[in-house]
């Protein structure tokens, strides 16, 4: 079975930093670097909310405004492993943050997710 | 102030059918499939519908999707006190060059 285990959630206060991690496993030998990753987050009681895309290769990445600039993205294949380097936190990044696997073939939508880990930025 | 419009709410009684509408515009839905969500309280998104109507294996057949132009819809035919759960669509957008979610539709099953 397919696996996305998030790690490295915590307490940073406003202006800090914090790495989020998400290790896969159950992928077919050699498939892994195949798919497309996703961050995806979700704010206490509210809905989810688009957070980064990297290609399979790495090559390719995309965020969105919220995140420009102080999120970064990456991959490493070998290690079956993502990765969400998060610098000049705000409150409003507080929120559960979880990993998702796109579909292979385009964009249909994301068919595995993580459990999620939670980050709270707070003084 | 999500890109994708959904109503908050939702209710139905038990064997009843449900829909969950979803508008967005021509970056995303017009221009790309449509995938539905079921979030149960507490727990990660699961997919339920993606490619518009097409659904993973294991998801029950009461569930189905439709699209037209730039709005889609869930369908839930005979709607079970299980299906009580929080649905988001989503769609990639052009513009954004990335998912774009639903505000989400609460279910409840009276």
């Amino acid at each position: 079975e397919v696996q996305l285990v998030e790690s490295g959630g915590g307490l940073v206060q406003p202006g800090g930093s914090l790495r989020l991690s998400c290790a896969a496993s159950g992928f077919p030998f050699n498939t892994y670097s195949l798919y497309h990753l996703n961050w995806v987050r979700q704010a206490p009681g509210k809905g989810l909310e688009w957070v980064s895309f990297i290609s399979s290769s790495g090559s390719t990445i995309f965020y969105p405004d919220s995140v420009k600039g102080r999120f970064t993205v990456s991959r490493d294949n070998a290690k079956n492993s993502l990765y969400l380097q998060m610098h000049s936190l705000i409150v409003e990044d507080t929120a559960v943050y979880y990993c998702a696997r796109g579909i292979q073939g385009g964009h249909y939508g994301l068919d595995v997710w993580g459990q999620g880990t939670a980050v709270t930025v707070s003084s | 102030q999500s890109v994708l419009t959904q109503p908050p709410s939702a209710s139905g009684t038990p064997g009843q059918r449900v829909t969950i509408s979803c508008s967005g515009s021509s970056s995303n839905i017009g221009s790309y499939t449509v995938n539905w969500y079921q979030q149960l309280p507490g727990t990660a998104p699961k997919l339920l519908i993606y490619n518009n109507n097409w659904r993973p294996s294991g998801v029950p057949d009461r569930f189905s999707g439709s699209k037209s132009g730039t709005s889609a819809s869930l369908a839930i035919s005979g709607v079970q006190s299980e299906d009580e759960a929080d649905y988001y669509c989503a769609s990639w957008d052009d513009s954004l060059s990335g998912w774009v979610f639903g505000g989400g539709t609460k279910l409840t099953v009276l």
